[in-house]
């Protein structure tokens, strides 16, 4: 079956530009999250979504960051005015539920460089 | 916070050789166990999990062991391959409102002929 897929694979931006990225999850799945993985910093947890519940925001490192997502499924990450700190491939996840012993299932990721 | 730690890379090892890689954790709960591996140009996948003190994950030849007494999870295997080249992630996870996962900072693994 269809594992998670990310748009686009790559992004170059310019500094201060506005970017969107995208994920669709697995059918069903109800857990999404994303995160991002940077050389410095390892993978970091961004944001979590489950179901119809208030979107976890902890990890979001600003306000320029922020996510959305329509329908309980496809999900956009939004990251204002970017910055060269920002560049990092952005992966995104589902998992059935939000339940502990879930796997979750990650996409290819989207490669942000931000210029 | 919460935390897990794992062993820096790169580790180097010929084909055939003995693996461990170092995990420990700092949780307030029980939290899930997990190890994740990124193969060269791949996404992450999961490698094995272990979901309470005790339990063994085991997947193609690894093994690692949930210590709740050592808050341990050390990656094993017996006999490694080329193919097993890749960086591997140690993480843990709580669920419910908590349902991110809690990465190490990986530990690149290259195994040679």
């Amino acid at each position: 079956g269809a594992g998670v897929s990310q748009s686009p694979s790559n992004k170059v931006t310019e500094k201060g530009k506005d970017v969107e990225l995208r994920c669709d999850p697995i059918s069903g799945h109800t857990a999404l999250y994303w995160y991002r993985q940077s050389l410095g910093q390892g993978l970091e947890f961004l944001i979590y979504f489950q179901g119809n519940s208030a979107p976890d925001k902890s990890g979001l490192p600003s306000d320029r960051f922020s996510a959305e997502r329509t329908g309980g499924s496809v999900s956009t990450l939004t990251i204002q005015r970017t910055q060269q700190e920002d560049s990092a491939v952005y992966l995104c996840a589902s998992s059935p539920s939000g339940g502990k012993n879930n796997e979750q299932f990650f996409g290819p990721g989207t490669r942000l460089t931000v210029l | 916070g919460d935390s897990v730690t794992q062993m820096e890379g790169p580790v180097t090892l010929s084909e055939e050789a003995f693996l461990t890689i170092n995990c420990t954790y700092t949780a307030t709960g029980y939290p899930s166990l997990f190890w994740y591996v990124q193969y060269p140009g791949e996404g992450l996948q999961l490698l094995l999990k272990a979901t309470k003190a005790d339990d063994k994950g085991s997947n193609k030849g690894f093994e690692a062991t949930y210590r709740k007494e050592t808050t341990s999870f050390h990656l094993e295997k017996g006999s490694v391959q080329v193919s097993d080249s890749a960086v591997y992630f140690c993480a843990l996870r709580f669920g419910g409102s908590q349902g991110n996962l809690i990465f190490g900072k990986g530990t690149k693994l290259s195994v040679k002929p």
